[in-house]
């Protein structure tokens, strides 16, 4: 069926560095997409969101890229720092009878001192 | 602003006894809530979509009569799990979307659920 993945389960950087997490979806109906922050036993945070009408957002410290053509998102985090560490989601908005959420498999960013 | 909270955070049950689990909106007013799960190092899944006054929408797999839900005001809905089993065992997240709102949802802090 149709779902949101993504490429990377786990991604190292050291602090100062851009990170950068992917996410690519399947639906090709969605019209938006969200990043969301989860911490450890926390409920997930929200980022940064993107609708489909557009192709770049930008928010502080991150960047959200969408490419509809290969149906790709992407994550961008500068000068990433030791708090950014956590699993980030990226979700797509199904277009049915109301909106709901479809979470993607998340990313472990890790990010050492 | 835009503050959901859950009640209560953690909760160890019984084999065979049911648990609720509180989701209200602080500062404002929810049409829909939704409930998701979460198993370690997995992702959300939902669960189901509940509006305000009318019944829920659960998502394919998911025990209507398992899982109750109840969304009577604007500002809180309950989840009850009857009859938990070790398998319940889970993060139970609720969200809500703000009346009038339209992709929008903020998540509650989680309650663990631990079924002995």
């Amino acid at each position: 069926g149709e779902s949101v993945g993504l490429h990377l389960p786990t991604l190292s950087v050291q602090e100062g560095d851009n990170s950068i997490i992917n996410c690519a979806y399947s639906n090709s109906a969605s019209d938006y997409f969200i990043w969301y922050k989860q911490e450890s036993g926390k409920g997930p945070q929200f980022i940064i969101d993107i609708r489909s009408n557009m192709d770049k957002r930008q928010g502080q410290r991150v960047t959200v890229l969408l490419n509809k053509t290969v149906k790709h998102l992407s994550l961008q985090i500068a000068a990433t720092q030791p708090g950014d560490s956590a699993v980030y989601f990226c979700a797509e908005n199904r277009r049915s009878g109301y909106s709901t959420l479809t979470f993607g498999k998340g990313t472990m960013l890790l990010v050492s001192p | 602003g835009a503050v959901v909270s859950q009640h209560p955070s953690w909760v160890i049950c019984k084999s065979g006894t049911s648990v609720k689990i509180e989701c209200r909106s602080l500062d404002f007013q929810a049409t829909t809530m939704f409930w998701y799960r979460q198993f370690p190092k997995q992702s959300l899944m939902l669960m189901a979509t509940s509006n305000e006054g009318s019944k829920a929408t659960y998502e394919q797999g998911v025990e209507k009569d398992k899982f109750l839900i109840n969304h009577a005001s604007l500002t809180l809905s309950t989840l009850t799990v009857t009859s938990a089993h070790p398998e319940d065992s889970s993060f139970y997240i609720c969200s809500a979307r703000p009346q009038g709102g339209s992709y929008e949802q903020y998540f509650g802090p989680g309650t663990r659920l631990t079924v002995t």
